[in-house]
């Protein structure tokens, strides 16, 4: 059973292009967390998804972010017209159906944007 | 306001010695979860202690919680070099379904 799959694990975007991140949760999970983590720092929630839904995206950017996660296929986050400051590592976890507060999330091992 | 403030930021101690990391958070949770990093790597999970518990075991690790002072520790026991990393406390706050991060204990484990 594969852990959670994130592609690329190095990203590199000049200023104004697109980023495009991966993730495949575990087999048979359906919660999809995605976090950012800046050098030196702890991990920031960004968006919340379940399958088709986003559940809670109280910590995205509210301009340029947009998530993602279809009945088929991995979840996306997307960061259109990247700058400077979006660099950092993104890492998305997923838990299995059932209340968060009784499950563990797994996580990826992250993408690491760097915009130059 | 940040929750989940790890103490202390940086930890160096020798082989064979204990290692104790405090975490403290300001409001009411569901569950409180310690990851490990390794540089440039993922989180990988490492204990899971629910509100209504005080103390987990797994292996060499002992988490405590006292909700009362809103706060946890984490101690690893007869440290290793491998177990050089940084550890993160994580809290699942009541009515929340998403972690809140501190900004980690760097532990360095000399040989």
């Amino acid at each position: 059973n594969a852990g959670v799959m994130q592609n690329p694990r190095h990203l590199v975007r000049r200023r104004g292009q697109e980023a495009r991140l991966r993730c495949s949760p575990m087999k048979g999970h359906s919660h999809v967390y995605w976090y950012r983590q800046l050098p030196e720092e702890g991990l920031k929630f960004m968006v919340y998804l379940q399958k088709e839904n986003i559940i809670d995206e109280s910590g995205m950017p509210k301009e340029r972010f947009s998530a993602e996660f279809p009945k088929e296929g991995p979840s996306i986050l997307r960061i259109q017209q990247v700058v400077r400051g979006d660099s950092a590592a993104y890492f998305c976890a997923s838990s299995p159906p059932g209340r968060p507060q009784n499950t563990e999330a797994f996580f990826g091992q992250g993408t690491r944007l760097t915009v130059v | 306001s940040q929750q989940g403030e790890e103490d202390p930021q940086a930890l160096s101690i020798q082989e064979g010695e204990n290692a104790t990391m405090n975490c403290s958070y300001k409001t009411s949770i569901n569950n409180l979860q310690w990851y490990r990093q390794n540089s440039g790597r993922g989180l990988v999970h490492l204990i899971l202690i629910r509100s209504n518990e005080r103390e987990k075991h797994s292996g060499r690790l002992r988490v405590t919680l006292d909700t009362s002072k809103k706060s946890s520790s984490l101690l690893i026991t007869a440290s290793r070099a491998a177990d050089t990393a940084s550890y993160f406390c994580a809290t699942l706050n009541s009515g929340y379904s998403t972690l809140t991060f501190g900004k980690g204990t760097m532990l360095l484990v000399s040989p």
